[in-house]
């Protein structure tokens, strides 16, 4: 299976500061991989599909970018709303995995 | 408006037996491809099984035997039926929409306990 590895564990942060969340593969994807965003007591909600296409709803401040291993996902300002965890998963091969997610909170 | 909603968790013991549920609304789910993921408590998402719309399923390893996904159209309403249930298996089930291959939809989820 596809191993999804994300990083920082933990980023801390003040609100209008930049966020830059890594996912690497540990075999190549191609452009198959998304990120989704959770807040506590909520299910997950698609933020970037196939690498960097913005879902219905998603602000501008949210982007993705990468190719084959290695991607990233950014947020340009960070506002209140966006401290919550963060999820890449990979739909290259079955069965689909998903990172261990990146916990973006409040400096 | 597309809605999943998830029901049938609950406290059961090891080596029982759980339906889920998860009706749908706003889109037929025999026309979509629809998964069920699970968070154990604290931790991260694992992607469980998917059924295509014409019917075909995938498991994950540590599923495959025990559980089994299907739907019935008539109730628009996605099943996973779980046997030998182990503690491990504790976690919130959700049920997703696939579109193309990542997940647009979700419900809010159903809480396992597998406890004695």
């Amino acid at each position: 299976e596809i191993v999804m590895t994300q990083s920082p564990a933990t980023l801390s942060l003040s609100p209008g500061e930049r966020a830059t969340l890594s996912c690497t593969a540990s075999q190549f994807i191609s452009n198959t991989l998304a990120w989704y965003q959770q807040k506590p007591g909520q299910a997950p909600r698609v933020l970037i599909y196939d690498v960097s296409a913005r879902a219905a709803g998603i602000p501008g401040r949210f982007s993705g970018s990468g190719s084959g291993t290695d991607f990233t996902l950014t947020i340009s300002s960070l506002q209140s709303e966006d401290f919550a965890v963060y999820y890449c998963q990979q739909y290259n091969k079955w069965p689909q995995t998903f990172g261990q997610g990146t916990k973006v909170e409040i400096k | 408006e597309v809605q999943l909603v998830e029901s049938g968790g609950g406290l059961i013991q090891p080596g029982g037996s759980l339906r889920l549920s998860c009706a749908a609304s706003g889109f037929g789910v025999s026309y979509s491809y629809m998964s069920w993921v699970r968070q154990a408590p604290g931790k991260g998402l694992e992607w469980l099984s998917v059924i295509y719309s014409g019917g075909n399923t995938h498991y994950a390893d540590s599923v495959r035997g025990r559980f089994s996904i299907s739907r019935d159209t008539s109730k628009n309403t996605l099943f996973l039926q779980m046997n030998t249930l182990r503690a491990e298996d504790t976690a919130v089930y959700y049920c997703a929409r696939g579109s193309s291959a990542w997940y647009d939809s979700w419900g809010q989820g159903t809480l396992v306990t597998v406890s004695s």
